[in-house]
């Protein structure tokens, strides 16, 4: 079963305008982690964003925000004012608690254009 | 402060030949991650490591890949006898242990000709 789906391959949005990329995750853990990753057409992994399972708020970073539902398992990434340079892959992932450490999963990722 | 590095940044190889690919993490990180990224795939992780130690390798194909974090120097992951398939960008990615997100490396694009 997957464990993270991006049910958007590809994603249009006028510049300045606010877009939101869709985030469902499948664990039974209590302790997780969400992240939102950028991988712009040179290749390199950004790291944008991370929501803790136990945190109350909605993680805001800047431009970016993650509105987190955590009864609806979804963390959706909300660009806000999109610019030209938004124009990436993005990644949802997650990390489920382990003592072991660190395990990512990725989704598929979505890309994401943005249009002047 | 220099991030997490990786060498080379392309590798070409034959079919058969082997692939040797380096990773330095972030200085005062000790747990290193390798991933392979398909062409338009997310990303597959394949090994955690943390110093002279694979701590989880459930995402290693069994045969003909090897990864290893000594004490001294960079970590390596290593494909033996390449095939086409092996092309793909393998991303390394470290993070302390009191950090949650991983840090990553600009990649290596192995292509296999």
């Amino acid at each position: 079963a997957q464990k993270i789906t991006q049910t958007q391959p590809g994603m249009f949005v006028q510049e300045k305008e606010a877009v939101t990329l869709d985030c469902t995750y499948d664990t039974s853990d209590q302790s997780y982690g969400l992240f939102w990753y950028k991988q712009p057409s040179s290749g390199e992994m950004i790291f944008l964003i991370y929501q803790g399972s136990y945190d109350e708020q909605n993680a805001t970073e800047g431009r970016y925000s993650l509105n987190f539902q955590k009864a609806r398992k979804s963390a959706n990434l909300v660009i806000s004012a999109s610019q030209l340079g938004d124009s990436a892959m993005y990644f949802c992932a997650m990390r489920e608690g382990s003592d072991y450490g660190q395990n990512f999963v990725f989704g598929p990722g979505t890309r994401l254009s943005v249009l002047p | 402060n220099a991030g997490v590095m990786q060498n080379p940044r392309h590798l070409v190889r034959r079919r058969g030949q082997e692939a040797r690919l380096r990773c330095s993490p972030m200085k005062g990180h000790s747990h290193v991650y390798w991933y392979r990224q398909l062409p338009e795939e997310g990303l597959k992780f394949m090994v955690y490591l943390q110093k002279e130690n694979i701590i989880d390798e459930s995402g290693m194909p069994k045969e003909r890949f090897s990864a290893e974090f000594p004490k001294e120097g960079p970590s390596i992951l290593r494909i033996q006898q390449v095939v086409r398939g092996d092309s793909a960008a393998y991303f390394c990615a470290s993070s302390s242990g009191l950090i949650y997100e991983q840090y990553f490396g600009p990649g290596t694009r192995l292509t296999v000709t």
